[in-house]
């Protein structure tokens, strides 16, 4: 099936330091999404692109819808311990049926 | 509000044997889903519904059955249970015009 791939696949950072981690396809879609899992739960939406070239914040966290609607990046600033968790990409191609194709995920960890 | 709930939340079952898990929302959405989430391979979409009474494959339906009798509820079945089948499944939900799916925490399910 269509994959999304995610990089890197686990971060191990010190408190304070930038995390940067994308998400390519070889195929094109219309909106991005990424989600965090903390341990024992699900994901949670942190932030979601619909255009090309759409830059998002969300406090800490910014997102980027690439240019060829191919890849998207997620920036995390000045890491703190509870950013502790999964990351995940996921992309939708259409939008009469809401569904999602995921990335890999991302483990961060991060240490005080 | 308890948004998307999973019951059960574990089960250990024998080759063999079917169970089915329960996917609730009391949120209103139209769309719901079922992923399984297994080590490295971030969340695959198993079945899908798109209202009540209607549901469709996703990109790993074998092995599963599903059903939508009521809008708020999203059964998944396993008639056989295998070992290959070892793994957290999520369920989760969305509005038909926007693509923030909501999750729930999860059933990990073992096949022994």
């Amino acid at each position: 099936g269509q994959q999304l791939n995610q990089s890197p696949q686990s971060m191990f950072i010190q408190e304070g330091e930038d995390v940067s981690m994308n998400c390519t396809s070889s195929s094109i879609f219309n909106t991005w999404l990424w989600y965090k899992q903390d341990p024992g739960e699900g994901p949670v939406l942190l932030i979601a692109l619909y255009k090309a070239g759409e830059l998002t914040s969300n406090g800490r966290l910014t997102a980027q819808f690439g240019i060829t609607r191919k890849d998207s990046f997620l920036n995390i600033s000045a890491s703190i311990p509870s950013d502790v968790g999964i990351y995940f990409c996921a992309g939708q191609q259409t939008s009469n049926t809401g569904k999602l194709i995921f990335g890999q995920g991302t483990t961060l960890q991060v240490k005080p | 509000n308890a948004g998307v709930t999973q019951t059960p939340k574990f089960r250990v079952l024998k080759t063999g044997q079917s169970m089915t898990l329960l996917c609730a929302q009391d949120m209103n959405h139209e769309y719901m889903y079922w992923y399984r989430q297994d080590p490295g391979m971030g969340l695959r979409l198993i079945h899908y519904s798109v209202g009540e009474g209607t549901t469709a494959k996703g990109e790993v339906p074998d092995g599963y059955n599903v059903s939508r009798l009521k809008k708020q509820n999203f059964l998944l079945g396993l008639e056989s249970a295998a070992p290959s089948q070892t793994s957290v499944y999520f369920c989760a939900s969305a509005y038909r015009v926007r693509v923030d799916a909501f999750f729930g925490q999860g059933t990990r399910l073992t096949v022994v």
